[in-house]
């Protein structure tokens, strides 16, 4: 049990439709990343969000937002949805201690867009 | 070619053999990870080793920064054990405010152990 939880666990929508998921973060815990892992494929880094900012980001367009709120939840945004969004999506949670952030990963949303 | 290699990409055992699943790396790193997920989707961190080795019940990893490999092995394997294990680095080259950075995975080696 890593104290991170992610709503819903599956959703289906349709292609052109947007869609929020949510992850709720371990209290204290000042970071949050997003990732996308597509089937068969290894997670690849969506973003980064540290104190309410974007902290950095990966390949992915800027239909791809998200938010970090104080109370330590988080959403991912994507608009203008494609198939090939069809992916499980993870955020993971961290702290900063020392030289180095230990991330606590969530159970993950599995997003299908038909 | 990828950043983080695993070999091998699939595996099946017979419960009780001895498995070893390798990562090899190519840029310089502050920690990796070992993580496990079963079918589903949900990660669990089971190792973070930035040097030498670490042991958790039957799941030992071991880490070479200057070879830059890594070895999981899972002694008296179970078929519970059975899932994908993903071997993942976090890029020292890579800073953000916070001192937080981003991890590069590889595409995980998927481990069947059959009773």
């Amino acid at each position: 049990e890593t104290g991170v939880t992610q709503s819903p666990t599956h959703l289906i929508k349709t292609r052109g439709q947007q869609v929020t998921l949510r992850c709720s973060s371990q209290s204290g815990h000042n970071t949050v990343s997003w990732y996308q892992q597509a089937l068969g494929q290894g997670p690849q880094f969506i973003f980064q969000y540290y104190r309410e900012e974007e902290n950095g980001r990966g390949n992915f367009p800027p239909r791809f937002s998200g938010l970090q709120f104080p109370n330590y939840s988080s959403e991912l945004n994507v608009n203008a949805l494609e198939l090939d969004d069809s992916a499980l999506y993870l955020c993971a949670s961290s702290f900063r201690s020392g030289s180095y952030n230990e991330q606590f990963f969530g159970p993950g949303t599995r997003l299908t867009v038909l | 070619k990828n950043e983080v290699e695993q070999s091998p990409q699939n595996l099946t055992a017979q419960e009780g053999e001895f498995i070893t699943i390798n990562c090899s790396y190519s840029v310089g790193i502050s920690a990796l990870h070992w993580l496990q997920q079963h079918p589903g989707g949900g990660i669990v961190s089971l190792f973070m080793l930035s040097s030498g080795k670490k042991k958790h019940g039957r799941l030992i990893a071991t880490i070479n920064i200057q070879e830059k490999h890594s070895s999981l092995h899972i002694t008296a394997s179970h078929p519970r054990d059975s899932a994908v294990y993903i071997c993942a680095v976090t890029d020292r080259s890579w800073t953000g405010a916070g001192n937080n950075r981003k991890l590069i995975w590889g595409l995980g080696t998927s481990l069947a152990v059959n009773p």
